[in-house]
């Protein structure tokens, strides 16, 4: 079985500009979570959407923006991109909303220049 | 919100030697996990634990989780265990998972 998917892998971004990041989760599970990773530190949640609604929400600024569609996939959204946004950012997947073990993706590798 | 912290931060070891990482948190929680992050960067998950005892090969995991520590095992380690060892865990309030990770512990293992 294929397990969390993301994409793109890597990309390159302007100041300014805006990116969206794509992710599958494993079949049959309907909780999709995003999270960055700045580097030398451990990943921060962003967002957590189950069953097509926003569950939970990081403290990111309204440049983030995410959404679920009805095949469970997410995309992630971030606008005006700063030099700061340049990180890893991971998706994760899990049966249920809460008390599930999470997996995660490759994730995406995004600089901003 | 709660706290994790890992010990130690850094680890150094030769072939074949056995180590225990820690992972304190400040509350109760309803998940907790351990990762290790390979150097392409990704996730890869060792453990769901967030109480009990489990082993798998050559690692093993203990949680207490009324004193609120974990404890992952590596025996016999190889180079291929190098990268960064991950806690995270999650308190479940509202009914969704908001895994806070530790710092890590980075292992280097030498032939």
């Amino acid at each position: 079985d294929a397990g969390v998917t993301q994409s793109p892998t890597h990309l390159i971004k302007t100041r300014g500009q805006q990116v969206t990041l794509r992710c599958s989760p494993i079949s049959g599970h309907k909780s999709v979570s995003w999270y960055q990773q700045v580097l030398g530190q451990g990943p921060q949640f962003i967002f957590q959407y189950y069953e097509k609604e926003e569950r939970g929400r990081g403290n990111f600024p309204d440049r983030f923006s995410a959404r679920q569609f009805p095949n469970y996939s997410s995309e992630l959204n971030v606008n005006a991109l700063l030099l700061g946004d340049s990180a890893l950012y991971l998706c994760a997947s899990s049966l249920g909303s809460s008390g599930n073990t999470i997996y995660f993706g490759e994730g995406s590798w995004l600089t901003v220049v | 919100g709660i706290q994790v912290e890992q010990s130690p931060p850094d680890l150094i070891l030769q072939e074949g030697a056995n180590s225990t990482l820690r992972c304190n948190f400040s509350d109760s929680v309803n998940n907790l996990q351990w990762f290790h992050q390979n150097p392409w960067g990704q996730l890869i998950n060792l453990f769901y634990i967030p109480s009990g005892t489990k082993q798998n090969g050559r690692l093993s995991a203990t949680t207490v989780a009324t004193e609120r520590y974990s404890l992952l095992y590596i025996s016999s380690s190889q180079t291929t265990d190098s990268g960064v060892y991950f806690c995270a865990v999650a308190a479940g309030s509202g009914g969704y998972n908001k895994l806070i990770f530790g710092a890590g512990t980075r292992l280097a293992v030498h032939p």
